[in-house]
């Protein structure tokens, strides 16, 4: 199964912005929803976006998605500490008619 | 409250043929638009989709891995059971079961994950 490009890694300083890129292709980003999700050290992921820039309750508005395209991004406002974790992206893709993940960014709050 | 759980063998052997069990409550796969998926990812690496099966007992399987996979449902006990055969060192990872809803395009809540390691 395909995946989808992310950068491996991120980092800046707390109360600043990142965001993390996710490149896909038209018969996945390109034709359909995208969905981040954040994964702490030993957990299962968590939803944090879906719908390209829906949050789901509970879920602080210092995290949003857009897409353009092929490709998505999600940014993190005003970084905290606790914000430290692997996040990933991923999409339906509708050649394989199946979910494709991202590569993965571990984001570092410095 | 949705909550997902998933059961099987901690320990597997290569050629053993690898069932897992995800029990959920808070839904019903006999209702319009829930799908359950699995997912797994090895150590350290990124996250792979296996199975999905829907409310309507429709099925999609991961193309590389179709001949290996199978996914069924139980919808009365609230389970879905994913076998995978001939398993080998390199399906060693921990694996989920997810749940998603139509057409809302939601992809969870997913459960806590099994560890599953295929040696000899």
């Amino acid at each position: 199964q395909s995946v989808l490009t992310q950068p491996p890694s991120a980092s800046e300083t707390p109360g600043q912005r990142v965001t993390i890129s996710c490149s896909g292709s038209n018969s996945n980003i390109g034709s359909n929803t995208v969905h981040w999700f954040q994964q702490l050290p030993g957990t299962a992921p968590k939803v944090l976006m879906y719908n390209n820039n829906q949050r789901p309750s509970g879920v602080p508005d210092r995290f949003s998605g857009s897409k353009s395209g092929t490709s998505a991004s999600l940014a993190i406002s005003g970084l905290q500490s606790e914000d430290e974790a692997d996040y990933c992206c991923a999409a339906w893709d509708d050649s394989l008619n199946g979910y494709v993940f991202g590569t993965g960014t571990k984001v570092t709050v410095l | 409250q949705v909550t997902l759980r998933e059961s099987g063998p901690a320990l597997v052997k290569p050629t053993q043929t690898l069932t897992l069990t995800c029990t959920f409550s808070g839904f019903s796969l006999k209702t319009y638009g829930m799908r359950v998926n699995w997912i797994r990812q090895p150590p350290g690496k990124a996250l792979e989709w296996l199975a999905r099966i829907d409310w309507d007992d429709d099925k999609y399987y991961n193309t590389s891995l179709k001949t290996r996979l199978t996914i069924s449902k139980a919808t009365s006990k609230n389970q879905v059971v994913l076998t995978m055969t001939n398993m080998d060192p390199v399906d060693t990872g921990t694996y989920y079961c997810a749940r998603a809803l139509h057409p809302q395009n939601y992809l969870g809540p997913w459960g806590p994950g099994t560890l599953v390691t295929v040696s000899s």
